[in-house]
């Protein structure tokens, strides 16, 4: 399967825990961005990347969110201190790139915070 | 006000009917206009990807742009069970920077 491909695929944890997600993009793929997605809304965007830099980051990623990319590959999303509403799918897309190119998404992490 | 506002239904139609979906949207900046499909629990998958107005065809489905109105659609000829989903629309100024998604609109095609 050449996707986007996102790691675990299910997560549970304790409020106050970090977690760490990770998304593989499709190989030529030298953007990728972070979504967050809650129940009956669509995808919320909060980072991307150009190959390892980090270009833009929404108002939604607070500062117990991080996110790199370090080789320009894979990328990991870290919340700290996780909250409950930090209860979501965390989906993960990646795109070519080329003006008209656009993003596919992977299947998604979802986070539940007890 | 949304950038985006799509109608989250519920949806329900008989298998065979035709489908419409829509979405209108506030920033004349956007061109790119993208169809989603997302089963339950999975990630949105891409129907359709239109630049600026004007329709699209592939199958069973069809894309519609309006920009002067700021409206897009999306129909689905001969409905199927298996098009049971919610379809989110999508939308951006330059496809390399965010998307800016309906809530989606949930979809039930009943045998």
């Amino acid at each position: 399967d050449t996707g986007v491909s996102q790691n675990p695929r299910h997560k549970i944890t304790k409020r106050g825990q970090n977690v760490t997600f990770r998304c593989d993009p499709i190989s030529e793929h030298n953007r990728l961005y972070w979504y967050r997605q809650t129940l009956g809304q669509g995808p919320e965007f909060l980072t991307y990347f150009q190959n390892e830099a980090q270009l833009e980051k929404s108002r939604l990623l607070s500062d117990r969110f991080s996110a790199e990319r370090p080789k320009g590959s894979f990328s990991t999303l870290e919340i700290q201190r996780t909250e409950q509403g930090d209860s979501a799918m965390y989906l993960c897309a990646s795109k070519r790139k080329g003006g008209k190119e656009t993003q596919y998404f992977g299947p998604g992490t979802r986070l539940l915070v007890l | 006000q949304k950038e985006v506002e799509q109608d989250p239904g519920p949806l329900s139609v008989p298998e065979g009917a035709i489908v419409s979906l829509n979405c209108t949207y506030s920033n004349s900046a956007f061109q790119y206009f993208m169809w989603y499909r997302q089963y339950s629990r999975k990630g949105p998958e891409l129907l359709m990807y239109t630049y600026s107005s004007g329709n699209k065809e592939d199958g069973r489905f069809t894309a519609q742009v309006d920009k002067s109105s700021k409206y897009i659609s999306l129909f689905i000829r001969d409905s199927q069970p298996s098009d049971s989903a919610t379809y989110l629309c999508a939308m951006s100024a330059n496809t390399g920077n965010q998307f800016y998604f309906g809530t989606g609109t949930s979809l039930t095609v009943i045998p």
